[in-house]
């Protein structure tokens, strides 16, 4: 398998833009996450699913960040409009778990920049 | 809620020197408890687990105990290598009837190893 796919691997943007990040999980795991990691705040849960379903969005930081995930293979996250603090690593991640102790797959992350 | 405190970095030893990385956490219900690491550009990869009270978790020389009287999950190696140099991730994760939920992470602490 190649692990989690996340795609771009850059994104520059304008504020005000919109922005769109792509993930393919590992096939067959059922649990997929959004992180954003910055250097201020470290790594923060953004969004979980669970069989593409959403099952904690407590994390999104407001309106204009929104997750789907239409299928088992394949998740977006989505930024609209853009604005400067949103410059960061933006991470995937998947895992198949039935319990917690289960180990998380992260992909290479989307370096994002918003001029 | 979930929370987990790592100490602060950058950590700089010299190439065969003792390795402490501190970690606490605080958690509802029964975790399990994690470090992650993740070398420059790259996605998060687990490094070891435990799962239950007194569990060692190891791996390349690596090690932790989970503590649970003590509320801690320090990582340790007897003989750091350059090539150990890279950001540490203490996490916990916990299962909440539901299912398991996405793991919460301390802040990282950049370990810099000198020859």
């Amino acid at each position: 398998d190649a692990g989690v796919i996340q795609s771009p691997r850059h994104e520059v943007t304008e504020m005000g833009q919109e922005v769109t990040l792509r993930c393919k999980p590992i096939s067959g795991h059922d649990y997929l996450f959004w992180y954003r990691q910055t250097m201020m705040r470290g790594l923060e849960l953004l969004i979980y699913f669970n069989n593409n379903v959403p099952i904690d969005d407590s994390g999104m930081p407001e309106d204009r960040f929104s997750a789907k995930m239409p299928n088992a293979s394949f998740s977006t996250l989505k930024i609209q409009p853009s604005e400067p603090r949103d410059s960061a690593v933006y991470f995937c991640a998947s895992s198949f778990s039935r319990t917690n102790n289960e180990k998380l797959f992260f992909g290479s992350g989307t370096q994002l920049s918003v001029l | 809620g979930n929370s987990v405190t790592q100490m602060e970095g950058p950590v700089t030893l010299s190439e065969e020197a003792f390795l402490t990385i501190n970690c606490t956490y605080t958690a509802t219900g029964y975790p399990s408890l994690f470090w992650y690491v993740q070398y420059p550009g790259e996605g998060l990869q687990l490094l070891l687990k435990a799962t239950k009270a007194d569990d060692k978790g190891s791996n390349k020389g690596f090690e932790a105990t989970y503590r649970k009287e003590t509320t801690s999950f320090h990582l340790e190696k007897g003989s750091v290598q350059v090539s150990d140099s890279a950001v540490y991730f203490c996490a916990l994760r916990t299962y909440s009837g539901g299912g398991a939920d996405g793991l919460t992470f301390g802040k990282g602490t950049h370990l810099i190893i000198q020859p």
